[in-house]
């Protein structure tokens, strides 16, 4: 079955833009997790959202936010974009429910991004 | 803080060592324990998950968790030159968030 989606997976910004990320999970998982990795913090923790509601949230600013729609699929959004935004934003989708194995993450391909 | 603590390496190993890649967490309450690979450039893979204390084998990979020392471990025997990466610990939190590790990078040479 076809994997987790990300789009677009490059891009370049300039300071003070906003940027949307999309992603597209595994069909049939409900929870969708975004990660922010770059060389120095590794991978951080953004958010989860399971069943269009954010069941977790990490240590980032307001200027991050992510919605969950009905069919499951992800967007994030960076308003107010600063260099130091520049990293590999990772989804990650897992069906989310209580059965074992239910956790087991699954990473999309990641969108680089680029803040000038 | 929720802290996993891992060794950033690199650790080199000749090809056909046994490789073993450590991993401390913080939290005493975690129940489920991963290792993924990520190869430079591309994002993290599955490895193995631990979920029980003692050791867990699939093929050339055993996992090995100690709950009361608050240790994952990630064993390669017969190392390959494919087998170089970066290898992530990840611990899940009571609230279901996985926390990572920031990684050992792997060498094995040839």
């Amino acid at each position: 079955k076809a994997g987790v989606t990300q789009t677009p997976r490059y891009l370049i910004k300039t300071r003070g833009q906003q940027v949307t990320l999309s992603c597209s999970p595994i069909s049939g998982h409900r929870s969708v997790s975004w990660y922010q990795q770059t060389p120095g913090q590794g991978l951080q923790f953004l958010f989860e959202y399971f069943s269009e509601t954010q069941r977790n949230k990490g240590n980032f600013p307001g200027r991050f936010s992510g919605r969950q729609f009905s069919n499951s699929r992800s967007e994030m959004n960076v308003s107010t974009l600063e260099l130091g935004d520049s990293a590999l934003y990772l989804c990650a989708s897992s069906s989310g429910g209580g059965e074992t194995g239910a956790n087991v993450l699954t990473f999309g391909a990641g969108s680089r991004l680029t803040v000038l | 803080q929720k802290e996993v603590e891992q060794n950033s390496g690199p650790l080199s190993v000749p090809e056909g060592a046994i490789a073993s890649l450590n991993c401390t967490y913080s939290d005493r309450v975690s129940q489920s324990f991963f290792w993924y690979r990520q190869y430079s450039g591309k994002s993290p893979e599955l490895i193995m998950s631990i979920y029980s204390n003692g050791d867990k084998e699939d093929g050339r990979f055993t996992a090995q968790l100690n709950k009361a020392s608050q240790y994952v471990s990630l064993l390669i025997r017969d190392s390959q030159p494919s087998d170089s990466a970066t290898y992530l610990c990840a611990v899940r939190l009571p609230d279901s968030t996985l926390t990572f590790g920031k990684g050992t990078m792997l060498l094995v040479s040839p």
